[in-house]
């Protein structure tokens, strides 16, 4: 059975550090790209980016490059989310999911992360 | 910027037949787009409904479907039921990235 297992809720102040983690299980973790995405509260999804676990190759959505960074440990099947400084407006639902096979889209997800992001 | 558009919500009767819409900024939405459909219900994760256009997932209801419709993708509910109610989200590929739609809120009543 195919699992993404998140990371448990966080909070953190601003200007603090974090890395939340995405556990990939009953499939083989490294072929199958891992994408991120935010919902912040009471909005809608946003895609952020995704990396392929084989070679860490990364792509970040546009709007989001530069603010978070994505990486990946196949060594123990697990993708990561990373902030250097929170925000406030990084107060956010963040989900993990999976790219399934060429053109099977994005089939399974995570449980999702909530980061709140307070002083 | 990329913007994907769905209508802000939608009402429906139980047993009727609903179609929600995606279209995106840069013109005529077609199958190189990729369209998926996701589902979401409150507190829940998103939950995959279709991919590459018009094909189930697995798990997905036949009640489901996808299409092009009118120069957009198109995610059709026919048979509706009551726990259908939730909201939707479509998502297109854009070459290197990825853009959702804001969502489209079903209402079942």
């Amino acid at each position: 059975e195919v699992q993404l297992v998140q990371s448990g809720a966080e909070v953190k102040k601003p200007g603090e550090s974090l890395k939340i983690s995405c556990k990939g299980s009953g499939y083989t973790f490294s072929s199958f790209w891992i994408g991120w995405v935010r919902q912040m509260p009471g909005k809608g999804l946003e895609w952020m980016g995704i990396i392929y676990p084989y070679d860490s190759d990364t792509r970040y959505s546009p709007s989001l490059q530069g603010q978070v960074t994505i990486s990946v440990d196949k060594s123990i099947s697990t993708a990561y989310l990373q902030w250097t400084s929170l925000k406030a407006s990084d107060t956010a639902m963040y989900f993990c999911a999976r790219r399934g096979a060429d053109g099977s889209g994005i089939d399974y997800w995570g449980q999702g992360t909530l980061v709140t992001v307070s002083s | 910027q990329t913007v994907v558009t769905q209508e802000p919500s939608l009402t429906v009767s139980p047993g009727g037949t609903v179609t929600l819409t995606c279209a995106s900024s840069t013109g005529v939405v077609t199958s190189g787009y990729y369209p998926n459909w996701f589902q979401q219900k409150p507190g829940q994760a998103p939950r995959a409904l279709i991919y590459g256009t018009s094909n189930r997932h697995s798990w997905t209801p036949a009640r489901f479907s996808g299409s092009l419709l009118g120069g957009k993708a198109a995610l059709t509910l026919s048979g509706v039921q009551p726990e259908d109610e939730a909201d939707y989200y479509c998502l297109l590929y854009y070459g290197g990235t990825r853009v959702f739609g804001g969502g489209t809120k079903l209402t079942v009543l």
